[in-house]
């Protein structure tokens, strides 16, 4: 069974302050991993696609790393309106093309 | 820009009614799903369709029907609403191997 976990569940950092969120899956085969930023009360937003071991992609202060077990979502020098819920959702190569969520890291940047 | 709309962004429905959640995307997606989101359990997939009259049960499908009758148009229905169905829907969409476009999510209250 494809799972995910994402850590921490929580992180609260001072503005400027660099720091990374963990995404460890294990899937059947990986299509593509998937990172979205979620504001409070709105559906998730695509940030980035990662497919291979080794790729990485950035935007802005955020830059994405993949793992054969492991995604990275590296943020630097962050400003408060960084401040969102990330959430990863790998996607297996096998079956059905259905996005299986992590439960998501909620970033606080403090001024 | 992609558009991904559900009909309503409030929804307050008593225990027994029959409960119908629109969406609707305008990108010609093949794939479209629905999740539900809840504090500390993430986004739980409920059902997901990869064509027009083809559906797959999510993870969570008991209590929820779907019906996909064009390719533009999902619907989620609550065939009869109970109070531990309040939570946020949201409705997503995507093309064959490529990230999913959220909705803006449809906060419902059974009461």
């Amino acid at each position: 069974e494809d799972q995910v976990t994402q850590s921490p569940e929580a992180l609260r950092l001072q503005e400027g302050e660099s720091s990374s969120l963990n995404c460890s899956y294990t899937v059947s085969g990986l299509r593509g991993l998937f990172w979205y930023r979620q504001d409070p009360g709105k559906g998730p937003e695509f940030l980035f696609t990662l497919y291979s071991a080794g790729e990485e992609k950035e935007k802005e202060r955020l830059k994405a790393t993949l793992t054969k077990k492991e995604s990275f979502l590296h943020i630097t020098a962050p400003k408060p309106e960084d401040s969102a819920t990330y959430l990863c959702a790998p996607q297996s190569s096998l079956g059905a093309q259905k996005l299986v969520f992590g439960q998501g890291t909620r970033l606080t940047i403090n001024p | 820009d992609v558009k991904v709309t559900q009909s309503s962004r409030y929804l307050v429905k008593r225990t027994g009614e029959k409960v119908f959640l629109e969406c609707v995307q305008d990108m010609d997606h093949e794939n479209m799903f629905w999740y539900r989101q809840d504090p500390g359990l993430g986004l739980r997939l409920i059902y997901f369709s990869y064509d027009v009259k083809m559906k797959e049960k999510g993870d969570i499908p008991e209590g929820y029907s779907v019906s996909r009758e064009k390719k533009e148009r999902f619907s989620l229905i609550l065939e009869s609403a109970s109070t531990n169905q309040t939570s946020m829907y949201l409705c997503a969409s995507s093309s064959h191997n490529t990230e999913a476009f959220f909705g803006q999510g449809t906060r419902l209250t059974v009461v």
